[in-house]
């Protein structure tokens, strides 16, 4: 079943401009990661904040962690038309022993030249 | 590193016929292979978790005599979808987990589009 929930769920912008989407989710979790998916292709792992982490930077994103409100979000910094895509947030509630991975519904970002 | 690739990235079959994807970590030994199923524009739900030398454990919802998990070997992991039909057009992605790692990152493949007449 489906724990996270992205919003918006499409997000256009200008070339320059930050893009930022947001991710809630429901069970406790081991980390939550970001996907991106270019249209019909598979998926690129951006980044992996641990629970116990509120913040990680890798290049020009930026994810944020709040447990406490079960809640993510990804920011874009200066934008490009290159990253027009969809974003999924990812929750892993690492059953079983290993990862199982919850996907939201994704934003589609739109980054017009 | 890290690849994973999956063949065949694109398949057109007539209804009633069965369809072999196929899931391989090119550079790397996988421990765990996942099987995900995605609508167009929608999310990745995740079909079943495959294990190497043992049965697949499937998502509750999923037939299993319907989509056979054959995980062979420590780099192939096939998905075999039986007696297909046009609702079971959909892009199918597999992902990997690297043995003897930590297992917090999956490696997905391309993904394969199929298409039933």
């Amino acid at each position: 079943s489906q724990q996270g929930e992205e919003d918006p769920q499409a997000l256009s912008i200008q070339e320059g401009e930050n893009a930022t989407m947001n991710c809630s989710y429901k069970t406790s979790i081991n980390n939550l990661q970001w996907y991106r998916q270019n249209s019909g292709r598979g998926l690129v792992h951006l980044i992996l904040i641990r629970s116990n982490e509120r913040e990680k930077h890798s290049g020009r994103l930026r994810v944020t962690l709040d447990t406490s409100k079960k809640s993510s979000s990804l920011l874009i910094t200066a934008s490009r038309a290159a990253d027009t895509a969809s974003y999924f947030c990812a929750t892993d509630a690492k059953l079983g022993g290993y990862s199982t991975l919850t996907f939201g519904k994704g934003t589609m970002l739109l980054v017009s030249p | 590193g890290a690849v994973v690739s999956q063949h065949p990235s694109r398949v057109i079959c007539k209804s009633g016929t069965s369809v072999k994807i196929e899931c391989r970590s090119l550079d790397f030994q996988a421990t765990t292979m996942f099987w995900y199923r995605q609508f167009p524009k929608q999310s990745l739900m995740l079909m079943a978790t495959s294990n190497e030398g043992s049965k697949a454990t499937y998502e509750q919802g999923v037939e299993k005599d319907k989509f056979l998990i054959n995980h062979a070997s420590l780099t192939l992991s096939t998905l075999t979808v039986t007696s297909a039909h046009p609702e079971d057009s959909s892009f199918y992605i597999c992902s990997a987990i690297l043995f003897g790692q930590r297992t917090d990152t999956q490696y997905f493949g391309p993904g394969t589009r199929l298409t039933v007449l």
